[in-house]
């Protein structure tokens, strides 16, 4: 069984559409993440939600907006998609907020914005 | 404010030989400090972690990683190199101290390439 899976794996789409990213996590983590990968493979954290709280939200646009409904799962949605936002999308969790934790990555949303 | 660095974006070995993928950090505090690795396509996997004790961690796949606090380095070794060790290798570093917001993330190095050539 995948612990961290997402979907779609790719996902090609035009300037200025909306499109989300679902992530699900089996481990019965309390904390999920979003990750952003850039071309230059350069990881960034996005958003971090435990139990279902949002404990930290990095200088991202406005155009993304995270929801969690449950603790096990962590969407993204994105407005008005910008070429900028192409790269690769992780989902990830870990069991709680404690620094020395480590996380479980999904396997990863390739977003091409054309 | 934490960071990573890792110097060298690109490493190539010959199978057999052992290999060593560097980092070194900076935190206000002490660190927690991870290494993961990614395969093409697929998510990070983690390898090690240092949290106290030992300077000498061991982790998964034969790595080991040697924290030195007076370099505020966490290399990465292995004694002997595999072909299926080529993949992009992270290090990451969380300061003890962070108690809220940025402070908790984890903040990733730009990735080495490993290339074990046979």
């Amino acid at each position: 069984d995948t612990a961290v899976s997402q979907t779609p794996k790719y996902l090609v789409t035009q300037m200025g559409n909306d499109k989300s990213i679902k992530c699900e996590q089996n481990l019965g983590h309390d904390t999920m993440y979003w990750y952003k990968q850039d071309s230059k493979k350069f990881l960034k954290i996005m958003f971090s939600y435990n139990n279902k709280e949002l404990i930290i939200n990095e200088t991202v646009p406005n155009r993304f907006s995270p929801k969690s409904p449950d603790k096990a799962h962590l969407n993204l949605h994105i407005n008005s998609l910008e070429l900028g936002d192409s790269a690769v999308y992780f989902c990830a969790s870990s069991q709680g907020t404690i620094t020395n934790e480590k996380l479980f990555f999904g396997s990863g949303t390739q977003l091409s914005v054309l | 404010a934490q960071s990573v660095a890792q110097p060298e974006d690109q490493v190539n070995v010959a199978e057999g030989n052992p290999l060593t993928v560097k980092c070194t950090y900076s935190v206000s505090g002490n660190p927690y400090l991870f290494w993961y690795v990614q395969y093409p396509n697929r998510g990070l996997q983690f390898l090690l972690k240092y949290i106290t004790g030992d300077n000498l961690v061991k982790g998964s796949y034969g790595f080991e990683a040697e924290f030195n606090k007076s370099q505020t380095s966490f290399h990465l070794k292995k004694p002997s190199a595999l072909v299926s060790d080529s993949a992009l290798y992270f290090c990451a570093v969380r300061d003890r101290k962070g108690s809220s917001g940025s402070a908790r993330q984890l903040t990733f190095g730009s990735g080495t390439q490993l290339t074990v050539l046979p």
